[in-house]
């Protein structure tokens, strides 16, 4: 079974410029999260969809964030100005459902770097 | 908030034993997660309680209290590849969200 596929793996921009996020969720999964991870901390969720619906964006920092899963399968991830501070990895996950005891499976993140 | 507490870092030998506990905020508690993150990879699943005890999964086991808000990893006959970080995470109710800890950094040392 493929795995949740994220793309670029690496990504370095200047402060103020503009980058985007893929995300592939295992075949079947309805829920789809986005977690943004800095160095030496534990993942924060960002945004929570359940097929093309947003169940959860209260985290998100929506004057600069924006993410769709407009089909209810891949989703991305944008940021527009970016600032020093978002520098981190971003983590994509999805699980079957978004049932309390439904394990969540991650992608192997994007390391943003921003200069 | 939701709280989720683990101790940073620690430090174990090889072929210990070795407790990670966890402690979080009981309101809208429905589970809990460990999770196994090595630098530069993605977290992947060790454990899973909802119910009061203690589960083992080979030299691994999770315990929870859900009275006490209260939840440890135990990690059996250490090795080498053990050294990685662990992360507690917990299933609140409300909107069906998945929060995690800041992670505990486990070093194993020969």
């Amino acid at each position: 079974e493929a795995g949740v596929a994220q793309s670029p793996r690496y990504k370095i921009i200047e402060k103020r410029q503009s980058v985007a996020f893929w995300c592939n969720p295992i075949s079947g999964h309805a829920t789809l999260y986005w977690y943004q991870q800095i160095l030496g901390q534990g993942p924060k969720l960002l945004i929570q969809f359940q097929n093309n619906g947003v169940v959860d964006d209260s985290q998100l920092p929506k004057d600069r964030f924006s993410a769709e899963r407009l089909k209810g399968v891949d989703s991305t991830l944008k940021i527009q100005p970016a600032k020093l501070e978002d520098s981190a990895v971003y983590l994509c996950a999805s699980s079957l459902d978004r049932q309390v005891n439904e394990k969540l499976f991650f992608g192997s993140g994007t390391q943003l770097s921003v200069l | 908030g939701q709280n989720i507490d683990q101790p940073t870092e620690m430090t174990a030998t090889e072929g210990a034993i070795v407790q990670i506990n966890c402690t979080y905020q009981t309101s809208g508690f429905n589970g809990l997660f460990w999770y196994q993150q090595h630098a530069g990879e993605a977290p992947t699943f060790l454990s899973y309680n909802v119910l009061d005890g203690l589960e083992e999964k080979g030299r691994f086991s999770s315990f929870l209290s859900r009275s006490k808000g209260y939840s440890y990893l135990l990690l059996k006959e250490l090795q080498m590849k053990d050294s990685a970080s662990y992360l507690c995470a917990v299933f609140y109710n409300q909107g069906g969200k998945l929060i995690f800890g800041q992670g505990t950094e486990l070093s194993v040392k020969p």
